[in-house]
């Protein structure tokens, strides 16, 4: 079956350092990719939506010039946190959507990332 | 009120037993999808489903569309088992809706 992808499951860095995290569509080609943030004990929330050779759409309240997202091709999302501080640690999810030859739309999961800051 | 409620929020079982978990959702859907999240965090794609039932392994989810109502059902529960299981709903604008979680710990 298809599968998202995330790199690196585990990140810990220093408060000021920025962090890229990778989001992969391995066997499919994703129109847009979702990224989410979890907070411990909460649900996912929407950080932002891209598609493929734009400029990603965030949601109210994320920071476009702290979250950098970078859909440059149509299997490959990055997600950099720039300038990261100890309330930037959470759980990072991203996922992808893709449209079958069926027309339905099918969006997969990531398996995560934790970032946890210093 | 959100979207999208589960219950029960926290579930204990013995091994063996047979486990539900229950997703309302208040929003007109496209897709359903079931969640499994480790304690380490990482996030596993169980089902996705926009009618009926769907089976896999000792996992079973149905969905009733009328009543916007759908089930996770887990037979012969194992420890193995123990993780958050996540209902999330994609309105018919893909824009998805995450319930808060039900946490299931399985004894052996």
């Amino acid at each position: 079956g298809a599968v998202v992808s995330q790199h690196p499951s585990w990140v810990i860095c220093k408060s000021g350092t920025s962090v890229k995290i990778e989001c992969r569509s391995l066997d499919f080609q994703a129109t847009t990719m979702f990224w989410y943030r979890q907070f411990p004990k909460q649900s996912l929330m929407l950080m932002a939506t891209s598609n493929e050779g734009s400029k990603a759409t965030y949601e109210q309240g994320v920071e476009k010039d702290k979250f950098l997202i970078n859909h440059a091709s149509l299997t490959l999302s990055t997600l950099t946190v720039t300038s990261a501080h100890p309330e930037d640690s959470s759980f990072y999810i991203c996922s992808a959507k893709t449209f079958r030859a069926s027309g339905l739309v099918t969006q997969y999961f990531g398996p995560g990332t934790r970032l946890l800051v210093l | 009120k959100n979207e999208v409620e589960q219950s029960p929020q926290n579930l204990t079982a013995q091994e063996g037993e047979f486990i539900t978990i229950n997703c309302s959702y208040s929003v007109g859907i496209s897709a359903l999808h079931w969640l499994q999240q480790h304690p380490g965090g990482g996030i596993v794609s169980l089902f996705m489903l926009s009618s009926g039932k769907k089976k896999h392994g000792r996992l079973i989810a149905t969905i009733n569309i009328q009543e916007k109502h759908s089930s996770l059902h887990i037979t012969a529960s194992h420890p193995r088992d123990s993780a958050v299981y996540i209902c999330a709903v994609a309105n018919t604008g893909n824009q998805f809706y995450f319930g808060t979680g039900t946490s299931l710990t399985v004894i052996p």
